[in-house]
């Protein structure tokens, strides 16, 4: 099993760009999240997800969308970068609510 | 909203030292999970704690939860260079589609 897998690692956006994160997990968990850490901070939570077809916001979602047409997959879509969205962010999954999440390697985001 | 609050933000101790991270919050907590990030890593699931005054080992570390269900910590003994990074309590949620509240991290630093 590869777990959970992110890509790109590293990107630099310019302001009002867009991009998409992948992330794809092999473990067949139904939850999966978005979380964005910035530096000397916990992680915030962006969109999850219990299952295909069904997402929601979490904490910090504005600037942010997401999609999960598969169980596998939950891509994050950022519209229009803004600076203050640089920050490196994490996909997870876990099994069910209640249960340790998984993360990926993350990918490192500037956008300048 | 429901705030998780850790401390200390830094430790720096040599080695063979302990070490102890405190997380509080200012509601009951329905669990707690804890984590561990290396430099340039992502977070890794270390334990779950869930009943009143529990209290779990892994090796050298000890895993408590408080009676009143507020307040959580780590303590490692002796420590080692590999147990460099930082660590993370996580409010589990209760039945919120697991969705993690994290503190803010302690950064533990072992001198050797």
């Amino acid at each position: 099993n590869a777990g959970v897998t992110q890509t790109p690692k590293f990107r630099i956006l310019k302001i009002g760009q867009s991009m998409t994160l992948q992330c794809t997990q092999d473990m067949n968990h139904n939850y999966m999240y978005w979380y964005r850490q910035d530096p000397g901070m916990g992680l915030k939570l962006i969109y999850y997800s219990v299952g295909a077809g069904i997402t929601d916001k979490g904490e910090v979602p504005n600037g942010y969308n997401v999609s999960r047409s598969t169980t596998e997959d939950f891509p994050l879509r950022l519209e229009l970068a803004a600076p203050s969205q640089t920050s490196v962010y994490f996909c997870a999954s876990s099994y069910s609510s209640g249960h340790e999440q998984y993360f990926g390697p993350g990918t490192r985001l500037t956008v300048t | 909203g429901q705030q998780v609050m850790q401390i200390p933000q830094y430790q720096h101790v040599q080695e063979g030292e302990d070490f102890t991270t405190y997380c509080n919050s200012s509601t009951t907590l329905s669990n707690i999970q804890w984590y561990k990030q290396r430099p340039g890593g992502h977070p890794v699931f270390l334990i779950q704690l869930v009943k009143s005054g529990e209290v779990k080992k892994q090796k050298r570390l000890t895993f408590q939860f408080g009676e009143a269900k507020k307040n959580s910590s780590l303590h490692i003994t002796a420590t080692q260079t590999t147990d460099v990074g930082t660590y993370f309590c996580a409010d589990g949620g209760g039945t919120s589609y697991g969705k993690l509240t994290f503190g803010q991290g302690t950064i533990l630093t072992v001198h050797p």
